[in-house]
């Protein structure tokens, strides 16, 4: 069954570029029908979807992060990336990546929490 | 800006019966939102229970069930047990990306 690991720096300092990166295993990225997201969740507080990507490279971004969110994939490596910049505390989260589709059952990864920090 | 709403808690009684809903702040929620209920219990990922309305994810007790309930989605627990305490999330998509509802926090008592 399709598995999904987030990795990436913990820490990052304020008004630079979080970085993150999603390996999946046990099924392919461009064998299509599926959204490849990253969703975040603040510290004791509720989910928030940032964005997906299709295998195709196509993207749909939550319009309150848009500006500042890049999602990109490596059908090659099998990953999906998520770039943010200009990172403020306010971004401090767990990052989850995400299989899912409107028609199928969300596969999370375990998720990785990334501290906005100088 | 699309706000979906639900219960911020709600409590059940070991074996009854409780039923959770998701809410848009403006109009009704039907299947072609494709809402999705999500299962959180602290330091874990979100574990999916409903997608698509009414599907049962793989290994989800037939106890958990999805509807439409008027105007909007519903996730029903029958039987309630210790274990349901958590917090559960519904998501609707909305053509172009998802909007998560803020969570209902259950207590089992």
């Amino acid at each position: 069954q399709v598995q999904l690991q987030e990795s990436g720096p913990g820490l990052v300092k304020p008004s630079q570029t979080l970085s993150l990166t999603c390996t999946v295993s046990g099924g392919s990225i461009s064998s299509g029908g599926y959204y490849w997201s990253w969703i975040r969740q603040h510290p004791g507080k509720g989910l928030e979807w940032i964005g997906y990507i299709y295998y195709s490279g196509s993207t749909y971004y939550n319009p309150s992060l848009k500006s500042r969110v890049t999602i990109s994939v490596d059908t090659s490596k099998n990953q999906f990336s998520l770039k943010l910049s200009s990172v403020t505390a306010a971004d401090t989260a767990v990052y989850y990546c995400a299989r899912d589709g409107p028609s199928s059952s969300t596969v999370w990864g375990k998720g990785t929490t990334v501290t906005v920090s100088s | 800006q699309t706000v979906v709403t639900q219960e911020p808690s709600f409590s059940v009684s070991p074996g009854g019966t409780v039923t959770l809903t998701c809410g848009l702040s403006s109009g009704s929620v039907s299947t072609s939102y494709y809402p999705s209920w999500y299962q959180q219990t602290p330091g874990q990922a979100p574990r999916t229970l409903i997608y698509s309305t009414n599907t049962r994810s793989s290994g989800v007790p037939d106890r958990f069930s999805g509807s439409i309930l008027g105007n909007k989605a519903a996730l029903t627990i029958t039987g309630a047990q210790a274990d349901d305490e958590s917090d559960y999330y519904c998501v609707l998509y909305m053509g172009s990306g998802w909007v998560f509802g803020g969570g209902t926090k259950l207590t089992v008592l």
